[in-house]
């Protein structure tokens, strides 16, 4: 079954230091994965997705098939990426969310 | 371009009644999407409308349909509710529900349901 897995509820780090949100999935083909994010009070927006390959707001995720991973990377974090993260697979016109990681970017 | 628009924003309900929801998709898109999402569950697949067809459907009991009208508006229905219905009812809608650039989904605010 396709699954997203993404291991941390919470990620705490201190602003300025590198940031990295894991996700892993479980899928048999070719995946399409993106990331979403949910800042306070505000709708669930699309952050980026694996296809398009560009940097959001100095994010950036690669697709490593062999590791069926798509971690989210920034070198250096700022106080306003402070958010929900959710990673998620499309397959079958639908998304298959990961539970979601809180990041908490601390002063 | 206006966004994904959804009403009511808040409800509460009673066990045992029934309520519909309203999405308004961003214009031009013919791909319309419903979540739930609960702090328990996270978010959940209730099923996919294109062309005012259902294309997929998740895995929640026959309670929960949907439709969508020519405009591509889209509405769904929770028949008698239940205690566990209450959750964020999320909608989303992209311009062709399929692979590529066509998949990108944009999500509305949510419908909060509440059922006492």
């Amino acid at each position: 079954a396709q699954r997203v897995t993404q291991p941390e509820k919470l990620l705490s780090v201190f602003k300025g230091a590198p940031v990295e949100l894991k996700c892993n999935y479980s899928y048999s083909g070719s995946p399409e994965l993106f990331w979403y994010v949910q800042y306070s009070r505000q709708r669930l927006q699309l952050l980026l997705r694996h296809i398009s390959r560009e940097s959001i707001k100095g994010f950036t995720a690669d697709l490593n098939k062999g590791e069926t991973s798509f971690h989210l990377k920034k070198p250096f974090a700022q106080e306003e990426d402070s958010a929900m993260y959710y990673c998620a697979l499309s397959w079958a016109q639908k998304l298959v969310f990961g539970q979601g990681t809180r990041l908490t970017i601390n002063p | 371009k206006a966004g994904v628009t959804q009403t009511p924003r808040y409800l509460i309900k009673t066990r045992g009644q029934q309520v519909t929801l309203s999405c308004s998709p961003i214009s031009g898109h013919r791909s319309v999407s419903w979540y739930q999402q609960t702090p328990g569950q996270g978010l959940q697949f209730l099923f996919e409308y294109f062309s005012e067809t259902q294309r997929n459907k998740g895995n929640f009991p026959g309670r929960f349909s949907g439709r969508q009208f020519s405009n591509s508006r889209s509405e769904m229905n929770v028949s008698t509710l239940e205690l566990g219905d209450s959750a964020l009812y999320l909608c989303a809608s992209s311009l062709s529900g399929t692979s590529g650039s066509g998949y990108e989904q944009y999500f509305g605010p949510g419908t909060r349901l509440t059922v006492t």
